[in-house]
């Protein structure tokens, strides 16, 4: 089994829906990363977290919100999504900071 | 100037050869330089990482490092199509140890 999963791996949504991506991991890492990606842009930080109780805003926040449920757990919010948020999504995890980062498969969002 | 710079490719080499890809930064005060492959459509996976100058070889990658210049680089050898995919630079920032990621470089390896 993968070491870090997403679901759901595929959404396709409208304009203004809330959509929630989520992200587990069996690694037992402390540290997660919600990353989109977009072409020619390379991988952007929108949140990561220390633990449960640290979460902190990446370069990209505006428009999404997260939540720490577990250790193993890392969800990402779009509490109104719009077109610009297409894009794919990754959810990482690392030991410590400047550690590798292990990525989960990604999610393709399609916001119509 | 953008934190993390690649050539972008994309990169179109004979089966065999060598594929040199190269990466440089700003942050000066970055220790630690990743390198991911990216399949299309798939997530990054580590290739090697490398935080020392000179050069660190796994199988047939070398990677490069010369903080001075702020310059990082991946060499691999033999190429294969397998190798075909996009390759991350991504070092460490100096003031928050978070990754800066490029925007890669794309391989494409000629059977």
């Amino acid at each position: 089994d993968a070491d870090v999963t997403q679901t759901p791996r595929n959404r396709i949504t409208k304009t203004g829906k809330r959509i929630m991506l989520e992200c587990s991991q069996t690694k037992g890492h402390d540290r997660m990363y919600w990353y989109r990606q977009d072409p020619g842009l390379g991988l952007r930080l929108i949140y990561y977290s220390f633990d449960v109780k640290d979460i902190n805003k990446g370069e990209i926040s505006d428009g999404y919100s997260v939540s720490r449920q577990a250790q193993a757990k890392f969800s990402l919010s779009l509490e109104s999504a719009i077109p610009n948020q297409t894009a794919l999504y990754f959810c990482a995890t690392s030991e410590d900071l400047g550690d590798t980062q292990y990525f989960g498969p990604g999610t393709r969002l399609t916001v119509l | 100037q953008k934190e993390v710079e690649q050539n972008s490719g994309p990169l179109s080499v004979p089966e065999g050869a060598i594929a040199s890809l190269n990466c440089t930064y700003s942050d000066r005060g970055s220790q630690s330089f990743f390198w991911y492959r990216q399949y299309s459509g798939k997530s990054p996976e580590l290739i090697m990482f490398i935080y020392s100058n000179g050069d660190k070889e796994d199988g047939r990658f070398t990677a490069q490092l010369n903080k001075a210049s702020q310059y990082v680089s991946l060499l691999i050898r033999d190429s294969q199509p397998s190798d075909s995919a996009t390759y991350l630079c991504a070092p460490t920032r100096s003031n928050d140890y978070k990754l800066s990621f490029g925007a890669g470089t794309t391989v494409t390896v000629r059977a």
